[in-house]
């Protein structure tokens, strides 16, 4: 079956580094995504990956090993605005996207 | 900036009653979809078009139907509502399907939170 599984919450401290890991399982790959959302708000797309490697945006970036079927999403300089959701979501061969549940980020002061 | 908009940010509705959520892009999408989305769970795919007149059953397509008439509205409907169909659901839609994976970046409408009681 296909499946997405993320950490359910995590908390970090305004201006520290947090690693948001996300493990994938689809039939065939066309690629990650990572969507933040805000509490009562829609996801907002952050990033794409489709080749083994880093993508950094900002503060952002998003890795991805296919082989390993492991994704993450590193997030720097945190500041409170980062509270959020981010949710991961595996496109599979028919271009459908497999959502996980998504991680709640609580940034402490 | 593409724009996805609904028809309401909050409904509630009484059990039995037929229910109409609009959708609407503003960016001649050929992609458009309907999740639902309940804490623990993520977001679940009820279901999608790829064209006008097109539609194609999510993982969840049991209670409700769609409309597609026009490219850019894709309307869900709730034949019959019921208690266990109090969700947020969320209205999405991407440029297109082919080669170039990057299209099928989804954009997201600011959602609309059902109570059915």
């Amino acid at each position: 079956g296909q499946n997405i599984d993320q950490p359910t919450e995590m908390t970090a401290t305004e201006g520290a580094i947090v690693q948001i890991n996300c493990t994938y399982q689809t039939s065939g790959f066309n690629g990650l995504f990572w969507y933040q959302q805000h509490a009562g708000e829609a996801p907002t797309f952050l990033s794409y990956n489709v080749l083994d490697g880093l993508e950094e945006k900002g503060r952002f970036s998003s890795f991805l090993s296919r082989s390993k079927g492991y994704s993450y999403l590193l997030l720097k300089e945190l500041q409170m605005k980062d509270s959020a959701s981010y949710l991961c979501a595996g496109m599979d061969s028919n271009y459908q996207l497999i959502w996980g549940a998504g991680t709640k980020l609580i940034i402490k002061p | 900036d593409v724009k996805v908009t609904q028809s309401s940010r909050y409904l509630v509705k009484r059990t039995g009653e037929k229910v109409f959520l609009e959708c609407v892009q503003d960016m001649d999408h050929e992609n458009m979809f309907w999740y639902r989305q309940d804490p623990g769970l993520g977001l679940r795919l009820i279901y999608f078009s790829y064209d006008v007149k097109m539609k194609e059953k999510g993982d969840i397509p049991e209670g409700y139907s769609v409309s597609r008439e026009k490219k850019e509205r894709f309307s869900l409907i709730l034949e019959s509502a019921s208690t266990n169909q109090t969700s947020m659901y969320l209205c999405a839609s991407s440029p297109g399907q082919g080669a170039e994976v990057n299209l099928e970046t989804q954009y997201f409408g600011p959602g609309t939170r059902l109570l059915v009681l």
